[in-house]
């Protein structure tokens, strides 16, 4: 069946610009996730969505970072003023609850110059 | 705070040699440690599911077992379809969210 699909693939963007970054979740998963994987480091967490709702926003690195759900199905992760630093993949993961298995997407791959 | 930390970083075999990649962990109490591996330009795929100190997972070449301190994924006889880097992460009771060590780049040379 399908996984999880994120949009785009490869994103390149200048410096203080707001970039925005998409995740389908496989069909039924409630629980979502996003990380980020840093040349070189282990996956981060960022945030965790149960339906539309955001009980874990603890690895959000500034507020510059903000993430929604909607439906209970797609989710966006927007970065505003990008910084050289926020540059890395992004990853996107779903689970059918949260202490399941979670399953994840084929990445952003996000180049701020 | 949960950690986790992977050896070796890098790992050069040869097609055929068998060997082990080591995953340390500190958790408050664990909820389950995962397997994962990770081909270049491409999402982790999930491989394995520990819960409990003592069980072992296989599937095909690859053998995950679980310690309370540490996992060990086993590789036998591996093939160069095997190189991949290969991430552990761990839950805890307390949240859902995975925490990942920096991995394991295995490469099987033909």
């Amino acid at each position: 069946g399908a996984g999880v699909s994120q949009s785009p693939s490869n994103k390149v963007t200048e410096k203080g610009k707001d970039v925005e970054l998409r995740c389908d979740p496989i069909s039924g998963h409630t629980a979502l996730y996003w990380y980020r994987q840093s040349l070189g480091q282990g996956l981060e967490f960022l945030i965790y969505f149960q339906g539309n709702s955001a009980p874990d926003k603890s690895g959000l690195p500034s507020d510059r970072f903000s993430a929604e759900r909607t439906g209970g199905s797609v989710s966006t992760l927007t970065i505003q003023r990008t910084q050289q630093e926020d540059s890395a993949v992004y990853l996107c993961a779903s689970s059918s609850g949260g202490w399941e298995t979670q399953y994840f997407g084929p990445g952003t791959r996000l180049l701020v110059l | 705070e949960d950690q986790v930390t992977q050896s070796p970083e890098a790992l050069r075999l040869q097609e055929g040699e068998s060997s082990s990649l080591n995953c340390s962990y500190t958790v408050s109490g664990l909820r389950g440690l995962f397997w994962y591996r990770q081909d270049p330009g491409k999402g982790p795929e999930f491989l394995f599911t520990l819960y409990s100190a003592g069980e072992e997972k296989e599937k095909e070449r690859l053998k995950a077992t679980l310690t309370k301190k540490e996992s060990f994924l086993h590789i036998t006889a591996p093939k160069p379809e095997d190189s991949a880097t290969y991430l552990c992460a761990v839950q805890d009771t307390g949240n859902e969210k995975l925490t990942f060590g920096t991995g394991t780049r295995l490469t099987i040379i033909p």
